[in-house]
């Protein structure tokens, strides 16, 4: 069955950078586009970005534009996501999410991120 | 950015009862909807897609409709397990948006 853990979360002080990681089973990773959701304690789902099957479009929400970079090894059946230049609004449960027809029909259980000094 | 306004925001009903929530986009986004159902400390579910085509797996309680701009999503005969909170989803365009969520309660 399709299975995506994700893993890297923590607390981190502003400024500072984070990568957390997604990886998949149960399917053919290399043939899915790809995608991060955040979700901020208490708060609704925010869409953060996503990376084409083969790497060769991504996507970002203005908000982590020129921050983060979305990425993958399609050999290692990973996704990843790197947090630079962190903000305490950046603190939110990051869910990695495959897409089937436009709409995401496998998520990951989630990584906290906490920025805070 | 398309906005995806939900209502309610919150809804309280009882086992049995018929719900529909409606999603409304500021632009149109054809039948690019999904809808998600979430449960405290859990991932979402997707429910349905495509506006109305079901998931695999989920109950034929749960349907949707609509197109362009207005969507609503229904559950026919509420459970006990369907008290969680929902969101509509648009992938039009970039930046893919999420409503802000309806909670749904027990009555």
């Amino acid at each position: 069955q399709v299975q995506l853990v994700e893993s890297g979360g923590g607390v981190v002080q502003p400024g500072r950078s984070l990568r957390v990681s997604c990886a998949a089973s149960g399917f053919i990773f290399s043939s899915y586009d790809m995608h991060w959701v955040r979700q901020a304690p208490g708060k609704g789902l925010e869409w953060v970005a996503d990376i084409w099957y083969d790497g060769s479009n991504k996507y970002y929400t203005d908000s982590v534009k020129g921050r983060f970079t979305i990425s993958r090894d399609n050999s290692k059946n990973t996704l990843y996501l790197q947090m630079n230049s962190l903000r305490a609004e950046d603190t939110a449960v990051y869910y990695c999410a495959r897409v089937t027809e436009f709409s995401f029909d496998n998520w990951g259980q989630g990584t906290l991120v906490t920025v805070s000094s | 950015d398309i906005q995806m306004t939900q209502s309610p925001s919150s809804v309280s009903a009882s086992v049995g009862d018929r719900v529909t929530i409606t999603c409304r986009a500021s632009q149109g986004i054809s039948s690019w909807l999904a809808w998600y159902q979430q449960k405290p400390g859990k991932a979402p579910k997707l429910l349905i897609y495509a506006a109305s085509r079901l998931q695999s797996g989920v109950p034929s309680r749960f349907s949707g409709s609509g197109s362009g701009t207005d969507f609503t999503l229904t559950i026919s005969s509420l459970q006990p397990e369907d008290f969680a909170t929902y969101y509509c989803q648009q992938a039009n365009s970039f930046p893919i948006t999420f409503g802000q969520g309806t909670r749904l309660e027990i009555k």
